[in-house]
Order: structure tokens, then C-alpha cells, then sequence
């Protein structure tokens, strides 16, 4: 089935020690989505890439980046994890922008120790 | 600008009975909107989409929302709920531009047996 899939479901990482969150789908769309969700909170967009055009939120920490090497793969990296970085990652695809649903990985939870 | 609110923060029903959770919208557009919903530790599944077409949308596992421009109201119901309904959903609206979603806050949904 056709689908997005993050990896790993569950990360670990050292206060400060760089992270790298995996996303890839089979959907062949064109927008991945990067969203943070905090505890009892809605998503919150990070970033999105059109194709191979990086769109950042006004909003989104310096320490927070993203690689998109191909159209089925995209990657989070956060530079040096605080403890507030501690959150849900998930990851979304949709095929165009304006109106398009969008498509949800099962996320990434991540501790920061 | 574009916005969502969800009325309620938590709704508790008894398994079997009628489910309604209510979204109030503002949008400068006509908006597409969407009913995602989220259970523990999971990502985001999308239940059913409003693209101006037929007001009553159908959805999956039985949920249906009606789209009243007057009211600028897209409340999510079904006749029967089931445990497995216990989830957190969001109404979520869509940036005409950017492809942007805009979450509502969510609403947790319990179901007693």
C-alpha cells in the first residue's frame, strides 16, 4: 500500500547530541511536511518542501533543518537538541499545495536525556 | 486570515450513542476543510474532506460533517459510537496558499462502555 513511513517510531538522544529523523513515502508527492506536536497540542508546521524548494516557518528554531535528497525521502535534522525539543515528529505529504489533504506518517517520538 | 475553533475540548459518550463534535470556521476563501483524527501514539488519519462540493461529506468508520456556510460551522457526527472512536480529532482548514493547514485545537473524545 501506498504510504508514508517514518523511521525510527521512537528516538533517544543526548541533551545537545545531533538527531536525524527519517521520512520517506511511496505516494509520489510532490510537498513532504515536517510538523513538531507537543503534548495535548495540535501540529505545528516546521517546514515544507514543494518538489526540491525548501519553505521554512517564520518561526522555526535556527536549530531545526531539513534535506530533501529525492522526492521520496526527506530528512529532520535538529543540530543540538534542547529538553523543549522533546516532542512528536511527524511527517506529511500531499500532492500540491492549496486545498490538497495531507498524509500523515505514525510519527517520531523523541526523548532528549 | 484563515482560522478554526473547536468548541469543546473533551466530549464524553456511552458506547452506542450519537457522537457530535463541534468546528466553527473563518476563512476570507472558500475553504477546504478537514477532519483528522489521532489516536495515542499515532499519526494523523484523515477522515473526511469539504472541497465545495456536496455540503454533507461522508466519511470513513461512519463519521459525516455538514458544511453550513451561514453558520460557517463544519460539525463532525455519527449515529453510533464505538470504543474504538477514542481518539483526539482536529478540524483543520486549508490555506488557500502555501498549502498550509490550520488545526483547530482538538477535541478528545472518550467513549464509556
Amino acid at each position: 500500500d501506498a504510504m508514508v513511513i517514518q523511521n525510527p517510531r521512537y528516538q533517544v538522544t543526548q541533551f545537545g547530541k545531533p538527531v536525524t529523523l527519517s521520512c520517506s513515502q511511496t505516494l509520489n508527492h510532490n510537498v513532504m511536511y515536517w510538523y513538531q506536536q507537543k503534548s495535548s497540542q495540535a501540529p505545528k508546521l516546521l517546514f515544507h518542501y514543494y518538489d526540491k524548494d525548501f519553505n521554512n516557518e517564520a518561526d522555526t528554531p535556527d536549530n531545526f533543518q531539513s534535506r530533501r535528497p529525492n522526492t521520496s525521502f526527506c530528512f529532520l535534522d535538529i543540530r543540538s537538541p534542547g529538553l523543549g525539543d522533546a516532542a512528536m515528529y511527524l511527517c506529511a505529504t500531499s500532492r500540491d499545495l492549496a486545498g490538497n489533504e495531507q498524509y500523515f506518517g505514525p510519527g517520531t517520538r523523541l526523548t532528549v536525556t | 486570515a484563515q482560522s478554526v475553533t473547536q468548541l469543546d475540548s473533551h466530549v464524553s459518550v456511552s458506547e452506542g450513542t450519537p457522537v457530535l463534535l463541534r468546528c466553527n470556521y473563518s476563512s476570507s476563501y472558500s475553504p477546504s476543510l478537514f477532519w483528522y483524527v489521532q489516536h495515542p501514539n499515532k499519526g494523523l488519519q484523515l477522515l473526511l474532506k469539504y472541497t465545495s462540493a456536496a455540503t454533507l461529506v461522508k466519511g470513513i468508520n461512519g463519521f459525516e460533517a455538514e458544511f453550513k456556510k451561514s453558520e460557517t460551522s463544519f460539525h463532525l457526527t455519527k449515529p453510533s459510537a464505538h470504543m474504538s472512536d477514542a481518539a483526539e480529532y482536529f478540524c483543520v482548514v486549508s490555506a488557500p496558499q502555501g498549502g498550509k493547514l490550520i488545526f483547530g485545537q482538538g477535541t478528545e473524545l472518550s467513549v464509556k462502555p
